[in-house]
């Protein structure tokens, strides 16, 4: 079964400084991999996703994301972070035929002035 | 622009009572979800539709119903045998190809007291 697993509930960088979110997941198929950003009492954002293309996925807003089959992961990342980037974020994996998504608990970032 | 509808933004409901959340979505998308959000549970799947007429439940259905009598809809019933029912909830659209991601509505909030 595949499952998705966000490190830190909580994590909390100041401004300018780099942003690193990590998701790890496992699958027995080739996975589909996404980030979606959620900012309070909204819907989610769709940040980036992996489909196989290339290992390094550049999303909007500055972010990116590389996959890295070795270590099953697919962690986030901005070089500055912006006092705007405040907000929950969200990894998630597709490798069912049914065309569900796997969800991570999710990781709030907080920007620090 | 199209995109996906959730009314209202805000529900309030007194315990005992089914409420109706709205959903509709002009994207021309085959397959709607329904997601329930809870602090810290990340997000928790009702139910999903691929096709009108159609739908499956998921991890949660129970307390809840759907209809998908056409395309662009899906509403969610809760129901008074939904145990605590206080929550955020999404709807999501994707096409059907497989490795689309997931559009979501902003979401509402029902509050029961």
């Amino acid at each position: 079964a595949q499952s998705v697993t966000q490190l830190g509930s909580h994590v909390s960088v100041s401004e300018g400084a780099l942003v690193l979110l990590r998701c790890n997941y496992s699958s027995s198929v080739p996975p589909y991999l996404f980030w979606y950003v959620q900012y309070p009492n909204q819907g989610l954002q769709l940040l980036l996703k992996y489909t196989s293309a290339a290992t390094l996925v550049k999303g909007i807003n500055g972010f990116e994301a590389e996959f890295k089959k070795s270590e099953t992961s697919f962690h986030l990342t901005k070089p500055s972070a912006h006092m705007s980037d405040a907000a929950e974020y969200f990894c998630a994996v597709s490798a069912d035929s049914n065309y569900q998504l796997i969800w991570g608990a999710g990781t709030k970032l907080i920007i620090k002035p | 622009d199209g995109g996906i509808t959730q009314s209202p933004k805000y529900l309030f409901r007194k315990e005992g009572q089914n409420v109706t959340l709205s959903c509709e979505q002009n994207l021309n998308h085959d397959a709607m979800y329904w997601y329930r959000q809870d602090p810290g549970q990340g997000l928790r799947l009702i139910y999903y539709s691929q096709i009108v007429n159609d739908f499956q439940k998921g991890d949660i259905a129970e307390g809840y119903s759907v209809s998908r009598e056409k395309k662009e809809s899906f509403p969610l019933t809760v129901t008074s045998a939904q145990k605590n029912p206080t929550a955020f909830y999404l709807c999501a659209s994707k096409p059907s190809s497989y490795n689309s991601p997931l559009h979501f509505g902003n979401g509402t909030r029902l509050t029961v007291t």
